[in-house]
């Protein structure tokens, strides 16, 4: 168990439609990541935020957007669900250090999306 | 961050040293190898890091050559739990602001009884 949590762990939704991710971080953990695995992509970053700012983006569309929270929980959503969406969603958190050495993710167990 | 190169598939024998090889012959001085494996479609798991000298911890061990081109994980006695994708990634440190990880296709490791 990483300590990072992710729900729900399954959704089904059709096309059109908007879903929401959620992920908590480790505790102590200011940074959080979100990443879209598919099967033709693989693991692909999407979006950095850190303590509440959003830091890096990744191939992110346009019809996604994320947000984290004052409590340091984070949101993925996605609008105008399209087929090809379909895909797990991990979410990965970390300390969030910028001075000298590393800085280590954890990944949560991940949200699989099906859209119809 | 730096290429990393991995063989696609490995079998390994229950209860012998699993060895992952991967090939980073473009990495920097101050980038880390990383590792990651994935179990199934389970979230990444992180087994270890290193910059320069060779690492352990009570998942694996991570040798690093000495001019940083390549390095090998260790995973000294395989178990059928240990199947998964192993992830070599190259990743600058902190304070040069790249946080995230780039995947490339992994290592399919299969342990067999």
């Amino acid at each position: 168990d990483s300590g990072v949590t992710q729900t729900p762990k399954h959704l089904i939704t059709a096309t059109g439609q908007r879903v929401t991710l959620r992920c908590s971080p480790r505790s102590g953990d200011l940074s959080v990541y979100w990443y879209q695995q598919s099967l033709d992509q693989g693991l692909q970053f999407l979006i950095q935020y850190y303590n509440g700012e959003e830091r890096a983006k990744g191939n992110i569309l346009e019809r996604f957007s994320a947000q984290q929270f004052p409590d340091l929980h984070s949101e993925l959503n996605l609008s105008s669900l399209e087929l090809g969406d379909s895909a797990l969603y991990f979410c990965a958190s970390s300390v969030g250090t910028t001075g000298v050495g590393t800085d280590t993710q954890y990944f949560g167990p991940g949200t699989r999306l099906t859209v119809l | 961050d730096a290429k990393t190169t991995q063989p696609t598939s490995m079998d390994c024998a229950e209860g012998r040293a699993a060895n992952l090889p991967c090939n980073h012959s473009t990495i920097s001085g101050n980038e880390y190898v990383y590792w990651y494996r994935q179990i199934h479609s389970q979230g990444p798991q992180y087994i270890i890091h290193g910059l320069k000298n060779n690492e352990t911890n009570e998942m694996a061990s991570l040798i690093i050559t000495e001019d940083r081109k390549s390095s090998t994980l260790i995973l000294p006695h395989a178990t059928l739990r240990d199947t998964a994708v192993y992830y070599c990634i190259v990743r600058a440190g902190a304070s040069q602001g790249a946080q995230k990880l780039v995947f490339g296709q992994g290592t399919r490791l299969t342990i067999n009884p």
